[in-house]
């Protein structure tokens, strides 16, 4: 079992659309990272967040530490939000990187 | 603006061959990584380096990959033999900050295909 859960696997969404993925993780961390990787391959680090929210343009992302779980929002969606979205957790033991297996989103015009 | 700098973006190459990887993180990032993605999956981490020195490589096959930063600065990933399940892409990134804190800065990745 992933240590990193996200979901939904895939998504597709009409323009304009509030979007959710969620992403939930087994055990204590000292942060979380909502990545975005477009088609050819590259990925960007969106947020790095330990508690409450963080807001850049239309991109929202919580994190509940006794929940264990974020949520990343895309608020008024656009075609050009189509890409994977990728959550990895920073665990507490060992101090590296988990990733989450990412949840292809795609927006319609 | 800076970028990781990988090199080549593709490589195909058959069985048994052996294959490398280059990346030049941004000046001035000791950590370094290299990770692999199988289509479909999040990144795993294969080797970390904080400035010449192996931090983890505990998920790296160390019977046929090896990872090298000699001057702290560019690293390059080596496998040898090439299998058919090493198909993947091979991503690097580096980091300002160690252990995770800080954001990490991805390169395009090499996309490598074993036939």
């Amino acid at each position: 079992k992933n240590e990193v859960e996200q979901s939904p696997q895939n998504l597709t969404a009409q323009e304009g659309e509030f979007i959710t993925i969620n992403c939930s993780y087994s055990v204590g961390i000292s942060a979380l990272h909502w990545l975005q990787q477009h088609p050819g391959g590259g990925i960007v680090s969106l947020f790095m967040l330990s508690s409450g929210k963080k807001k850049h343009g239309r991109l929202i992302a919580t994190i509940n530490i006794q929940e264990k779980h974020s949520s990343l929002h895309i608020t008024a969606s656009h075609p050009r939000d189509s890409a994977v979205y990728i959550c990895a957790a920073l665990y507490n033991q060992g101090g590296k990187l988990i990733f989450g297996q990412g949840t292809e989103l795609s927006v319609k015009p | 603006e800076a970028e990781v700098a990988q090199s080549p973006r593709y490589k195909i190459t058959e069985k048994s061959q052996a294959v490398a990887f280059w990346c030049d993180p941004i000046s001035g990032h000791a950590t370094l990584y290299w990770y692999r993605q199988i289509l479909g999956q999040g990144p795993e981490l294969l080797v970390q380096f904080q400035d010449e020195s192996v931090v983890d490589d505990s998920q790296l096959p160390k019977d046929r990959f090896s990872a090298e930063r000699l001057k702290g600065v560019d690293s390059t990933l080596k496998i040898q033999p090439a299998e058919l399940g090493d198909s993947a892409m091979y991503l690097c990134a580096s980091s300002l900050v160690a252990q995770g804190f800080g954001t990490q800065y991805f390169g395009p990745g090499t996309r490598l295909l074993v036939l």
